[in-house]
């Protein structure tokens, strides 16, 4: 079956701008997490949705939110972009969150200039 | 707050040798230990968990070590192959649906 898709692969933006990636799960999986990836602070939860409600959230700003559709699809935003905003945004799937097997996309890279 | 660490950023390791890679965590109630490998252009993918009321499962070829008392995780690679390398993280979940990843540490096989 099909894995995790993210996309975009890429991005570029310019400080400021606010910028949307995009998550579809494994088919059947219902609990998506995003985690944000950088050399300095490794991976970062950002936060988990199940059947379309944020169950947990991590120690980001307000700038990063996110949604989660009926399909499980899930979208996460950030806005007003800054500089350390570059990163690896990797979304994760699995059956239900509680489990501790997770299945990753290959990620979008941000970079923010 | 909560924070799962890793002792060693590199390891470097023969072709057929077994490597230990090692981990420190700070949150004692965290109810599961998971090691994940990341390969360079990939998301990280699941490889063993382990139960916080264990302290060994072996998988194929991998063998985690729980060490609560000291707060200590090992994930052991037998027999370590070129296609080993990558960087493994350990992480932890507890209630709460997150997972906490550690820093991450750098596998080199050498042939």
């Amino acid at each position: 079956k099909a894995g995790v898709t993210q996309t975009p692969r890429y991005l570029i933006k310019t400080r400021g701008q606010q910028v949307t990636l995009s998550c579809s799960p494994i088919s059947g999986h219902r609990s998506v997490s995003w985690y944000q990836q950088t050399p300095g602070q490794g991976l970062q939860f950002l936060f988990e949705y199940f059947s379309e409600t944020q169950r947990n959230k991590g120690n980001f700003p307000g700038r990063f939110s996110g949604r989660q559709f009926s399909n499980s699809r899930s979208e996460m935003n950030v806005s007003t972009l800054e500089l350390g905003d570059s990163a690896l945004y990797l979304c994760a799937s699995s059956f239900e969150g509680q489990v501790t097997e997770a299945f990753f996309g290959q990620g979008t890279r941000l970079t923010v200039v | 707050g909560e924070s799962v660490g890793l002792h060693l950023p590199t390891l470097s390791v023969q072709e057929g040798d077994n490597s230990i890679i090692n981990c420190a965590y700070s949150n004692s109630a965290s109810d599961y230990f998971i090691w994940y490998k990341q390969e360079s252009g990939k998301g990280p993918q699941f490889i063993i968990d382990i139960r916080s009321n264990m302290d060994k499962r072996q998988g194929q070829r991998v063998t985690v070590l729980l060490n609560k008392t000291v707060k200590h995780l090992s994930l052991q690679i037998a027999a370590t192959q070129p296609g080993d390398s990558a960087v493994y993280f350990c992480a932890e979940k507890g209630g709460g649906f997150k997972t906490i990843f550690g820093a991450g540490t750098r596998l080199f096989v050498k042939a």
